[in-house]
């Protein structure tokens, strides 16, 4: 079946930039997403991409896709403790009826 | 500001006993959709429904069932529960399925199940 991949742990310090990657399978992803949980909390809309976009930018979020390599990469600039929280990248296939299928997850942890 | 409405926010329950997860959503979406969330494996789709009076499967549906109350109203119940579905269960919604970047899913703050 589809498949999204990410690393499971980041770590890095307070005012550096953080990347999180992701790969995916499926070749007819209409939307690519990153999702943010808090502990104790639902996932929040961070950002999204249209898969015939090959950047997007939102203040400090920029989201760059290769779709030849189907790689996706969410970064994080001047990155603060209160991002520190799990990121879930996510697509929408057009083969699984739009749904959305999730990655496990990348923890990050701001260190001050 | 509701959104997504999950109820309850914790619950233990002993193997074999059944229980009703209830969600609702006050942003007249017509989709809503159930996920179980386990360490590494991120959220896995147990249940979906697309539009009111229609229910589908996802990937994990064994073990659960749904009904599709009314246009905000989602439940999930698990008729006799095992310790596999100790979980932490969420409830989302779109406007519509598809997943179109202006209408991503929304989620609640999820219910955390544990079955002893």
């Amino acid at each position: 079946g589809e498949d999204v991949e990410q690393s499971l742990f980041l770590s890095v310090r307070e005012g550096d930039s953080s990347v999180i990657n992701c790969t995916y399978t499926d070749s007819s992803s209409t939307y690519l997403y990153w999702y943010k949980q808090e502990p104790g909390a639902g996932l929040q809309l961070l950002t999204y991409i249209f898969s015939n976009m090959d950047m997007k930018q939102d203040q400090r979020l920029t989201v760059l896709l290769n779709k030849k390599d189907k790689h996706l990469s969410l970064r994080i600039a001047d990155t603060q403790t209160g991002d520190s929280a799990i990121y879930f990248c996510a697509e929408a296939s057009y083969n699984q009826g739009g749904k959305l299928i999730f990655g496990q997850g990348t923890e990050l942890s701001v260190k001050p | 500001n509701a959104g997504v409405t999950q109820t309850p926010k914790f619950q233990v329950l002993k193997t074999g006993q059944s229980m009703t997860l209830q969600c609702a959503q006050d942003m007249n979406h017509n989709s809503m959709y159930w996920y179980r969330q386990d360490p590494g494996m991120g959220l896995r789709l147990i249940y979906y429904s697309a539009s009111e009076g229609t229910t589908d499967k996802g990937e994990v549906p064994n073990g659960y069932n749904v009904s599709r109350l009314n246009k905000r109203e989602f439940s999930l119940r698990l008729e006799s529960a095992a310790p596999s579905q100790t979980s932490v269960y969420f409830c989302a919604s779109s406007l519509r399925g598809g997943g179109g970047g202006n209408q991503p899913q929304h989620f609640g703050d999820g219910t955390r199940l544990s079955i002893l």
